[in-house]
């Protein structure tokens, strides 16, 4: 049974640039979850997927967007890189109306 | 708004002795608390969930919480520390009735050592 799975492992972009990360969820979940975690820091809620639309936001500009596919994978844009976008970017996927939340290996994006 | 504090950002035990990493939620209404592990340039893992059920919450690894409603505490325990628990753990909440948004703590670093 895969778990959830990340793409790319590692990105270098440089400022002002734009990115694209990828997430496929574990086998049976339909809700995609995407955080960003800086360095010594918690991760941070960025917003959620659910049935190809975004159900929840958190405190990030519009910079930040996404999409969810019919098969349940989902992307994450980050358009105009600033420097301290650097971070690791954790998918987490899960099953509506459950809350237990299964993270993926994470893509550790360095913006120069 | 719903949060977590995690008190202590490192913590340092030796090897066999007990590990305790302290939580304390803020919410309303009832959550729902989890402890995950994160490992050197990993994602993180669950450790063990509370969802109002039992208030003592076994985990994998050895690893137990207690929810106490009067302290609003969700510390982690393990009774004998191992090397290879050497790593960040952080906890979160979410409150029930929402679009299921994990809200996490700073992390706490826990080192072991012989």
């Amino acid at each position: 049974d895969a778990g959830v799975t990340q793409s790319p492992t590692h990105l270098i972009k440089t400022r002002g640039q734009q990115v694209t990360l990828r997430c496929s969820p574990k086998s049976g979940h339909d809700t995609v979850s995407w955080y960003q975690q800086a360095l010594g820091q918690g991760p941070q809620f960025i917003f959620q997927y659910y049935e190809e639309e975004e159900r929840q936001r958190g405190n990030f500009p519009d910079r930040f967007s996404g999409h969810q596919f019919p098969n349940y994978s989902s992307e994450l844009n980050v358009n105009a890189l600033l420097l301290g976008d650097s971070a690791l970017y954790l998918c987490a996927s899960s099953l509506a109306g459950h809350y237990e939340q299964y993270f993926g290996p994470g893509t550790r994006l360095t913006v120069t | 708004a719903q949060s977590v504090t995690q008190l202590g950002s490192h913590v340092s035990v030796s090897e066999g002795a007990l590990v305790l990493l302290r939580c304390n939620y803020s919410s309303s209404v009832p959550p729902y608390l989890f402890w995950y592990v994160q490992y050197p340039n990993q994602g993180l893992q669950l450790l063990l969930k509370y969802t109002s059920a039992a208030t003592l919450v076994k985990g994998i690894n050895g690893f137990e919480a207690e929810f106490k409603k009067s302290e609003t505490s969700f510390h982690l325990t393990k009774p004998s520390a191992h090397m290879s628990d050497a790593a960040e753990y952080f906890c979160a909440v979410i409150v029930t009735g929402t679009a299921s948004k994990l809200t996490f703590g700073t992390g706490t670093r826990l080192q072991v050592t012989l």
